[in-house]
């Protein structure tokens, strides 16, 4: 049972560059959602998604796309890199994402861009 | 907004004593919590969670205390060991998505 998985699991970037970082998850779950870490900021939401075909916004969406064709895959894009997206990004999921369900998260990203 | 925190950025602890790490919440109606164990380099951990027509509730090594008077619960590990050394955190119900902690780090020492 592989959960969430996510590749990169490392990943530099040049300022400007433009990546994907994958994510997955085998649980048939509908709720999927990409978190990114900071030291002293805690977990913060950057984009959801509650269904195929249906993303939105979260706290800190700026800098970064989803999008969400299948029920088992929810990539990340960076459009163009910043150092200030410089962080561990983690996705996560849950059955059908209501605030009262417990998440699942994968092993995490960690991004620094020069 | 709702807010979930936690009071310590670091415990330290002996091996084989008990551990109790903290947090504090702003939303008299939040309903769930849990509780994640995050390992250096890994991601997020499920522990244990607990809803609100609880007080208390244990799992294997580890219990979760609920007082909603004070809006604070509370995660106790049982004979803490070298590998519960950890980030721990805490979560609850935000407006459509959980919130989240800052994290208390756990030190065990033997």
């Amino acid at each position: 049972n592989a959960g969430v998985t996510q590749t990169p699991k490392f990943q530099v970037l040049k300022t400007g560059q433009s990546m994907t970082l994958q994510c997955a998850q085998d649980m048939n779950h509908e709720y999927m959602s990409w978190y990114r870490q900071d030291p002293g900021m805690g977990l913060r939401l950057i984009h959801y998604s509650v269904g195929a075909g249906i993303t939105d916004q979260g706290e800190v969406p700026n800098g970064y796309n989803v999008s969400r064709s299948t029920t088992e895959d929810f990539p990340l894009r960076l459009l163009s890199a910043a150092p200030s997206q410089t962080s561990v990004y983690f996705c996560a999921s849950s059955l059908r994402g209501h605030p009262n369900e417990k998440l699942f998260f994968g092993s995490g990203t960690q991004l620094s861009v020069l | 907004g709702e807010s979930v925190g936690l009071h310590l950025p670091t415990l330290s602890v002996q091996e084989g004593d008990n551990s109790i790490i903290n947090c504090a919440y702003s939303n008299s109606a939040s309903d769930y919590f849990i509780w994640y164990k995050q390992e250096s380099g890994k991601g997020p951990q499920f522990i244990i969670d607990i809803r609100s027509n609880m007080d208390k509730r244990q799992g294997q090594r580890v219990t979760v205390l609920l007082n909603k008077t004070v809006k604070h619960l509370s995660l106790q590990i049982a004979a803490t060991q070298p590998g519960d050394s950890a980030v721990y955190f805490c979560a609850g119900p935000g407006f459509q998505k959980l919130v989240f902690g800052t994290g208390t780090r756990l030190l065990v020492s033997p």
